[in-house]
């Protein structure tokens, strides 16, 4: 299995620009995809096949990388950005990130 | 709209059975392969199964092989999981999610049902 790696959280204040990373440990092309889980629900998707937004995602999210390095960056970040964001390949069988929860200070 | 709406769980002892489903509504269900993932208390997701649109594809996960058996009726826009051989470590909410074809995102998600495996 493809084991995607996070870091475990992240604190920032608002309008402050953050990034989180994950990475592959091997090559899975652009075949990522990063979701956000906000408390009590489920999972949405933010960005596909690395780089593309998702219909009525704000702007404000961005995604890049390919092969082994991704980065999913919030700029400006907001309150209501508060939650719990995992990276996902699609190269293999899928596998998540462990998730990288995003507090605001 | 796309909705995606789980059923079916709840409290079962190991061992023994539990099946799923999912209704879809809002989209061409035939058109679209379905997933199940899944996540346990206070933990991380992670991918169950995954059928092709037509049924004739199915991929799972290697600690539920064997055991668990996804399918669809796509005459009644619903997704399935068959569960047997419930163990404690398969606790956990599962939700229901489409994906447009094998190798791409999880688009949509139920808001996913609990089951819970203990004596």
């Amino acid at each position: 299995d493809t084991v995607l790696t996070q870091s475990p959280a992240l604190a920032v204040s608002p309008g402050e620009r953050v990034t989180i990373s994950c990475r592959a440990s091997e090559s899975v092309s652009t075949l990522m995809h990063w979701y956000q889980q906000k408390p009590g629900q489920q999972p949405t998707l933010l960005i596909y096949l690395a780089s593309n937004l998702e219909s009525g995602v704000p702007a404000r999210f961005s995604g890049s990388g390919s092969g082994t390095d991704f980065t999913l960056t919030i700029d400006p970040v907001e309150a209501d950005d508060t939650a719990t964001y995992y990276c996902q390949q699609s190269w293999n069988d899928p596998t998540f990130g462990g998730g990288t929860k995003l507090e605001l200070k | 709209e796309v909705q995606l709406v789980e059923s079916g769980g709840g409290l079962v002892q190991p061992g023994r059975s539990m099946k799923l489903s999912c209704a879809a509504s809002g989209f061409t269900f035939s058109n679209y392969g379905m997933a199940w993932v899944r996540q346990a208390p206070t933990k991380g997701l992670e991918w169950v199964a995954t059928i092709s649109y037509d049924g004739s594809s199915t991929y799972y996960r290697d600690s539920v092989k064997g055991r668990f058996t996804i399918s669809r009726d796509n005459a009644k826009s619903t997704l399935y999981l068959q569960m047997n051989s419930l163990r404690s470590e398969d606790t956990a909410t599962y939700y229901c999610t489409r994906i447009a074809a094998i190798s791409t995102p999880f688009d949509y998600w139920g808001q996913g049902v609990m089951v819970t495996v203990s004596s």
